[in-house]
């Protein structure tokens, strides 16, 4: 079963709107942070944002905000006031359980990712 | 936010040759690494995690005689591509962990493309 779904190929938005992607994930892990990545053309992976499972509120990064709905068990993407430059797509991931001592730090499990175009 | 630098960005080679691809965090100790391969218009697959002073632990059906992976030091792991073919042309990004207050974060390398030829 897909751990992370992201189930928008493509988005598009008109420049100063916002848009919302969409991240549901599936876990029994209690103890989980989400997290989202900007991917332009250039291939580097920019971190955005994080949200623990145990966070009460909503992270918030500049333009961005994560729409933590844990019942729903979603975590959806807001850019406000899309610029030009947001056009880039956009991954999902999460990471489940607490780092253990002697094992290193968790790995991440991608989404797919949604492809954003901000046109003029 | 932490800096990781990833050296070359590009490879071009021929059949059979190996290619080392190293990735170092710039301005912070990173025990933990991670490899990962993208195919275009794919998401990232998670190749191998890759641990200071200890073997890496690879993902299952990545061969780790093929990609071997070394974490000599806090700042650096490389990961090499042995006898390379055209079907191991991908995009390769490393990425490091680093502890933070709330949780820990992976940070990226800007990637490698290889082709080889």
């Amino acid at each position: 079963a897909q751990k992370i779904t992201q189930t928008q190929p493509g988005m598009f938005v008109q420049e100063k709107e916002a848009v919302t992607l969409d991240c549901t994930y599936d876990t029994s892990d209690p103890s989980y942070g989400l997290f989202w990545y900007k991917q332009p053309s250039s291939g580097e992976m920019i971190f955005l944002i994080y949200q623990g499972s145990y966070d009460q509120q909503n992270a918030t990064e500049g333009r961005y905000s994560l729409n933590f709905q844990k019942a729903r068990k979603s975590a959806n993407l807001v850019i406000s006031a899309s610029q030009l430059g947001d056009s880039a797509m956009y991954f999902c991931a999460m990471r489940e359980g607490q780092r253990k001592i002697g094992t290193g730090f968790q790995k991440l499990v991608f989404g797919t990712g949604t492809r954003l175009l901000v046109s003029p | 936010g932490a800096v990781v630098s990833q050296h070359p960005s590009w490879v071009i080679c021929k059949s059979g040759t190996s290619v080392k691809i190293e990735c170092r965090s710039l301005d912070f100790q990173a025990t933990t690494m991670f490899w990962y391969r993208q195919f275009p218009k794919q998401s990232l697959m998670l190749m191998a995690t890759s641990n200071e002073g200890s073997k890496a632990t690879y993902e299952q059906g990545v061969e780790k005689d093929k990609f071997l992976i070394n974490h000599a030091s806090l700042t650096l792991s490389t990961l090499t591509v042995t006898s390379a073919h055209p079907e191991d042309s991908s995009f390769y990004i490393c990425s490091a962990a680093e502890r933070e207050g709330w949780g820990e974060t992976q940070y990226f390398g800007p990637g490698t493309r290889l082709l080889v030829l």
